[in-house]
């Protein structure tokens, strides 16, 4: 099934260090969200953008959706143990129709 | 509030049965929509259904049905398992058009 193209695949960094990744696609999306998954449980919802161009921040994090409409990136500023787990970016065409479509994940381990 | 809940936790099925899934949404929310995530990968939609229609349907075969209930509850089924169907089956309710907020899921190891 399609998938967005979400890099890096995996991230090794320090804490306290700042984390940039971002998801593409060959078509045109027009909502973007970026979820958190921890070993054994379900995707939790981190961020939602609904305009091309959006920057919206939770907390560390800052993400935006691309002006072309394909593409969006995520930043964790000043990462703590607990940003450890598996980071995916979704996007979905129809605004109201529930099909997300998700990329392959970048796992991110911090080391103390 | 209980967020998404789905039972079992854990399930092992052999080849040729068929297994059923079930999930309870959020309070207030009327659609629930399934994925299945194969290990290592991302989730990958299955069905959506919104106040007991089906709404939408991704790329899998006819031996995967799902159907909703008059309380917004929601059961997936397969039919006929095969080795691949081993995955973690996630249940994701939302408010209307809404955002989707994912239950802890049901892993399915098909033997």
């Amino acid at each position: 099934g399609q998938q967005l193209n979400q890099s890096p695949q995996s991230m090794f960094i320090q804490e306290g260090e700042d984390v940039s990744m971002n998801c593409t696609s060959s078509s045109i999306f027009n909502t973007w969200l970026w979820y958190k998954q921890d070993p054994g449980e379900g995707p939790v919802l981190l961020i939602a953008l609904y305009k091309a161009g959006e920057l919206t921040s939770n907390g560390r994090l800052t993400a935006q959706f691309g002006i072309t409409r394909k593409d969006s990136f995520l930043n964790i500023s000043a990462s703590i143990p607990s940003d450890v787990g598996i980071y995916f970016c979704a996007g979905q065409k129809i605004r109201g129709a529930q099909k997300l479509v998700f990329g392959q994940g970048t796992r991110l381990t911090i080391n103390p | 509030d209980a967020g998404v809940t789905q039972s079992p936790t854990h399930l092992i099925k052999t080849r040729g049965q068929h297994v059923t899934l079930r999930c309870s949404p959020i309070s207030g929310h009327k659609s629930v929509s399934w994925y299945q995530q194969v290990l290592g990968q991302g989730p990958q939609f299955i069905f959506q259904y919104y106040e007991k229609e089906e709404r939408g349907r991704g790329n899998f075969p006819d031996r995967f049905s799902a159907r909703q209930f008059p309380n917004y509850s929601s059961e997936l089924n397969v039919n006929a398992l095969l080795l691949g169907d081993s995955a973690l089956y996630l249940c994701a309710s939302s408010f209307s058009e809404g955002e989707q907020y994912f239950g802890p899921g049901t892993r399915l190891t098909v033997t």
